[in-house]
């Protein structure tokens, strides 16, 4: 079993959808990470969540600590948008989700 | 800030041949490099770490004689891939931890190695 999960793995939606991403831990951490990889494969971090909720622009993150659990939420999505979205936690190591694979279609 | 640049993007070789990959912290000093390594269709997997002045630490699995890291300044850490085969084709990405900013992390660009 994976110490993360994320679903779904796949996710397709028309622009100008809102996109939810789910990611569930199952090891004590310190810090959660999103992280987008784009078809290249040069990854840029999102964000880095120890509680609550932040914002970027479009970009949406919350955390759960007592649930184990984030969501990556994209507003008004655009097809500039697709890309691979990880989720990543820090424990006494970096555990990876293995992704979700999000294709925003015009 | 805490930009990571990571060189070259993409390399081309063949078996047999070693090959570095460098990680450079622009500006700031890393205390600690991670070297990740990920197959098609899959996630990172991490491979090492490594400690500016001290000995890489591999996960279990890797071999450290074929990977080698060297963290030698706090700027700069290398992954070299010695004798490389075909089976190491991967795509290599580095990151870095900075200290002054609670938990915080930057990643390299990634590296795309196709071993011949």
């Amino acid at each position: 079993k994976n110490e993360v999960e994320q679903s779904p793995q796949n996710l397709t939606a028309q622009e100008g959808e809102f996109i939810t991403i789910n990611c569930s831990y199952s090891v004590g951490i310190s810090a959660l990470h999103w992280l987008q990889q784009h078809p290249g494969g040069g990854i840029v971090s999102l964000f880095m969540l120890s509680s609550g909720k932040k914002k970027h622009g479009r970009l949406i993150a919350t955390i759960n600590i007592q649930e184990k659990h984030s969501s990556l939420h994209i507003t008004a999505s655009h097809p500039r948008d697709s890309a691979v979205y990880i989720c990543a936690v820090k424990g006494n190591q970096f555990y990876f989700g293995t992704g979700t694979s999000l294709t925003v279609i015009p | 800030g805490a930009v990571v640049s990571q060189h070259p993007s993409w390399v081309i070789c063949k078996s047999g041949t070693s090959v570095k990959i460098e990680c450079r912290s622009l500006d700031f000093q890393a205390t600690t490099m991670f070297w990740y390594r990920q197959f098609p269709k899959q996630s990172l997997m991490l491979m090492a770490t490594s400690n500016e002045g001290s000995k890489a630490t591999y996960e279990q699995g890797v071999e450290k004689d074929k990977f080698l890291i060297n963290h030698a300044s706090l700027t700069l850490s290398t992954l070299t891939v010695t004798s490389a085969h075909p089976e190491d084709s991967s795509f290599y990405i580095c990151s870095a931890s900075y200290a002054g900013s609670n938990y915080g992390y930057t990643f390299g660009s990634g590296t795309r190695l196709t071993v011949v």
